[in-house]
């Protein structure tokens, strides 16, 4: 089946760094991906959406100088939180999807603390 | 999107059956519904999912009511790795390309 695999699964991180998180579909051309946030105890809600060699889509609200996100090949694509603060702590999930693979593939998602 | 109804919460001893509802009055009549579930600290996974007749997989059941305006997720027969936040959504069936909006879901406890 379709797998997509996020990394890393925990990072902890200073403030006013950047942290990169990888999603790659290991077994199909993702076409798009998607990257979601999530707060304890709550949904996910939906930070952007790339297709590969364009440029993201980002929902209202969400910084894209923030939350740089690059989908530069069909099994890759990476988001950067730039310059973090404590705030941006939270659970970053990725999904893929592509013609002909059924509904979302998700990844195991990314804790980031940022201290 | 189908804007999606689901009880917070819900218990189920373990072994026994359990019945996640789901309402979904504004949902289209060509979106399929979609379940996933979410174990503590991991990605969503895929459920199942269906547009009209009722669905069986290795997983679960859906039953879908004649109307299409509500759903119910059958585990049946409950087990601990059970315990996740399940949540039902609509969409096309294959979703290629558009995003899925996730309620606040149902927390399923199941007790041993």
């Amino acid at each position: 089946g379709a797998v997509v695999s996020q990394h890393p699964s925990r990072v902890i991180c200073k403030s006013g760094t950047s942290v990169k998180i990888e999603c790659r579909s290991l077994d199909f051309q993702a076409t798009t991906m998607f990257w979601y946030r999530q707060f304890p105890k709550k949904s996910l809600m939906l930070m952007a959406t790339s297709n590969e060699g364009s440029k993201a889509t980002y929902e209202q609200g969400v910084e894209k100088d923030k939350f740089l996100i690059n989908h530069a090949s069909l099994t890759l694509s990476t988001l950067t939180v730039t310059s973090a603060h404590p705030e941006d702590s939270s659970f970053y999930i990725c999904s893929a999807s592509a013609q002909g693979i059924y509904g979302y593939t998700f990844g195991s998602g990314t804790r980031l603390t940022v201290v | 999107d189908a804007k999606t109804t689901q009880p917070n919460s819900m218990e189920s001893n373990e072994e026994e059956p359990v019945h996640l509802p789901c309402n979904h009055s504004t949902i289209s009549g060509t979106d399929y519904i979609h379940w996933y579930r979410q174990l503590p600290s991991q990605g969503p996974e895929y459920v199942i999912h269906g547009l009209t007749s009722n669905v069986n997989n290795r997983m679960a059941s859906l039953a879908i009511a004649e109307d299409r305006k509500s759903s119910t997720l059958i585990l049946h027969r409950a087990t601990l790795r059970d315990a996740a936040v399940y949540y039902c959504t609509g969409g096309g069936e294959r979703n290629y390309g558009q995003n899925f909006v996730f309620g606040p879901g149902t927390r399923l406890s199941v007790l041993p």
